[in-house]
C-alpha cells in the first residue's frame, strides 16, 4: 500500500512560472520529507517537515504541511529549466519502513 | 566525499542465476535501505537496517535477501532472480531511522533479469 500520492502525476510549466505539487497520505507521521530525482539518477533531499510544523522554507521551496487533511505542498517559486525532475514526497508510516508516493512528473519549458 | 556507492551499475542476468549488488556508505551512517523503482509504481522499500546485525522486511522483501555485518556495506542478494525483479534499485544511507533524517542515495543499479 501506498503511504503518500502526489498530485499532478506530470505538470509542464514556462520557465520563470510556479510550480505547485500536492502530497496526500493516509496514517499519521512524524514527518514528512521531500525528494527530487533528475532521470534515473538517485533521489536528492529537498527538504524534511515535521508534523508539528506548518510551513517551512528552502530558497525557491516552499513546503507546506496541514495534518488535518494529512497533505502536504511543495511550491517552487521562479522555476528553472534545471527544476525539470521528479518529485517525491516520502512519510514514515508505520514501525521503522519509509514510504514514497509514485511522483510527480515537472518538465519546466523555456 | 560524502557518498554511498553501488556496484554494479548495469546487470543482465539470466533467471535463477544469484547475483548481489553491493551498497557501500562512508558517512558512518547507522541506516541503510534498498528501494526498487518500476515505472507508475515510485520508490518501493525492500529492506532496511537500522544498524549493525540489525535488519527488517520493507514493503517487497520476498526474493531478496540482505545482510549487515558491517556498518558501512549493505548487500542485497537475489538467490534465484525472476523477470519480475527487472527493475531500478537504489540504495540509501541516513544518521539514524530515515523518517527524521535526510537519506542519502546511491547512483542506482539497473537489473534486467531474462
Amino acid at each position: 500500500s501506498q503511504q503518500g500520492e502526489e498530485d499532478p502525476q506530470a505538470l509542464s510549466i514556462q520557465e520563470g512560472e510556479n510550480a505547485t505539487m500536492n502530497c496526500s497520505y493516509k496514517t499519521s507521521i512524524n514527518n514528512l520529507q521531500w525528494y527530487r530525482q533528475n532521470s534515473g539518477r538517485g533521489l536528492v533531499h529537498l527538504i524534511l517537515i515535521r508534523s508539528n510544523e506548518r510551513e517551512k522554507h528552502s530558497g525557491r521551496l516552499r513546503v507546506t504541511l496541514d495534518t488535518s487533511k494529512k497533505s502536504s505542498s511543495l511550491l517552487i517559486t521562479a522555476s528553472r529549466a534545471a527544476d525539470t525532475a521528479s518529485y517525491f514526497c516520502a512519510t514514515d508510516a508505520w514501525g521503522q519502513n519509509f514510504v514514497f508516493g509514485p511522483g510527480t512528473r515537472l518538465s519546466v519549458l523555456p | 566525499e560524502a557518498q554511498v556507492t553501488q556496484n554494479p551499475r548495469y546487470l543482465i542476468t539470466v533467471t535463477g542465476k544469484k547475483l548481489t549488488v553491493t551498497c557501500s556508505q562512508n558517512m558512518n551512517h547507522e541506516y541503510m535501505s534498498w528501494y526498487r523503482q518500476d515505472p507508475g509504481l515510485g520508490l518501493r522499500q525492500i529492506y532496511y537496517s537500522m544498524n549493525v546485525e540489525v535488519t527488517d522486511k520493507g514493503d517487497v522483501p520476498e526474493g531478496y535477501k540482505v545482510s549487515r555485518k558491517e556498518k558501512r556495506n549493505f548487500p542485497l542478494i537475489l538467490e534465484s532472480p525472476s523477470p519480475n525483479q527487472t527493475s531500478l534499485y537504489f540504495c540509501a544511507s541516513s544518521l539514524s531511522f530515515a523518517g527524521n533524517n535526510e537519506q542519502f542515495f546511491g547512483p542506482g543499479t539497473r537489473l534486467t533479469v531474462l
